[in-house]
């Protein structure tokens, strides 16, 4: 069981580059986030996906895209890349845990990050 | 909209003595409310989350949490800090989309 991956660990590119970071879990999660995480801000989220096919905005989406084709996966894309993105970036994800008929909250699980430098 | 505040983004103390981490939640609801720990170099662990069922929230690695709703508190305390504990400390809140809101994070150092 290896939890929640990120693939690549480590990225350069130059500004205007697109790349793509793949994230994946073994945990049968209906719930999968994109974060990132600078110095002196927490983690802020970027996107999220509720389940298969369903992506939504979080704080700060600009410049980022997401898909959802597969339960496992959560994609993160950035089409142009700018120096302003360097950053941590963070997947997690969670488990849809229902209390009677309402929807309640659970713990994420993250990986391990990759670390991103636009030059 | 929900969010934590954490008071103080280094905390130092020396091996042995109590670890007191602060963090405020601002909720107009009952709030599900986490620690994370976070290692150089390493995604986040969840150390523990108070989910309305006590008060006192026990962790891993001898940490607990107390939740006071008249001081809309959730602050981290370990009776005695050991070396191994310095990392950086993230308090969280949740909404019941699972949308989780971070602070900003407490640096913790430990002395010899």
């Amino acid at each position: 069981n290896a939890g929640v991956t990120q693939t690549p660990k480590f990225r350069v590119l130059k500004t205007g580059q697109s790349m793509t970071l793949l994230c994946a879990q073994d945990m049968n999660h209906e719930y999968m986030y994109w974060y990132r995480q600078d110095p002196g801000m927490g983690l802020r989220l970027i996107h999220y996906s509720v389940g298969e096919g369903t992506t939504a905005k979080g704080e700060v989406p600009d410049g980022y895209n997401v898909s959802r084709l597969k339960k496992q996966n959560f994609l993160l894309g950035l089409e142009s890349a700018a120096p302003s993105q360097t950053s941590v970036y963070f997947c997690a994800s969670s488990r849809r845990r229902r209390t009677g008929t309402s929807v309640s909250t659970d713990t994420q699980y993250f990986g391990p990050g990759t670390r991103l430098t636009v030059l | 909209a929900q969010s934590v505040t954490q008071l103080g983004s280094h905390v130092s103390v020396s091996e042995g003595a109590l670890v007191l981490l602060r963090c405020n939640y601002s909720s107009s609801v009952p709030p599900y409310l986490f620690w994370y720990v976070q290692y150089p170099n390493q995604g986040l662990q969840l150390l523990l989350k108070y989910t309305s069922a006590a008060t006192l929230v026990k962790g891993i690695n001898g940490f607990e949490a107390e939740f006071k709703k008249s001081e809309t508190s959730f602050h981290l305390t370990k009776p005695s800090a050991h070396m191994s504990d310095a990392a950086e400390y993230f308090c969280a809140t949740a909404d019941n989309f699972n949308k989780f809101y971070f602070g900003s994070g407490t640096k913790l150092n430990v002395k010899p």
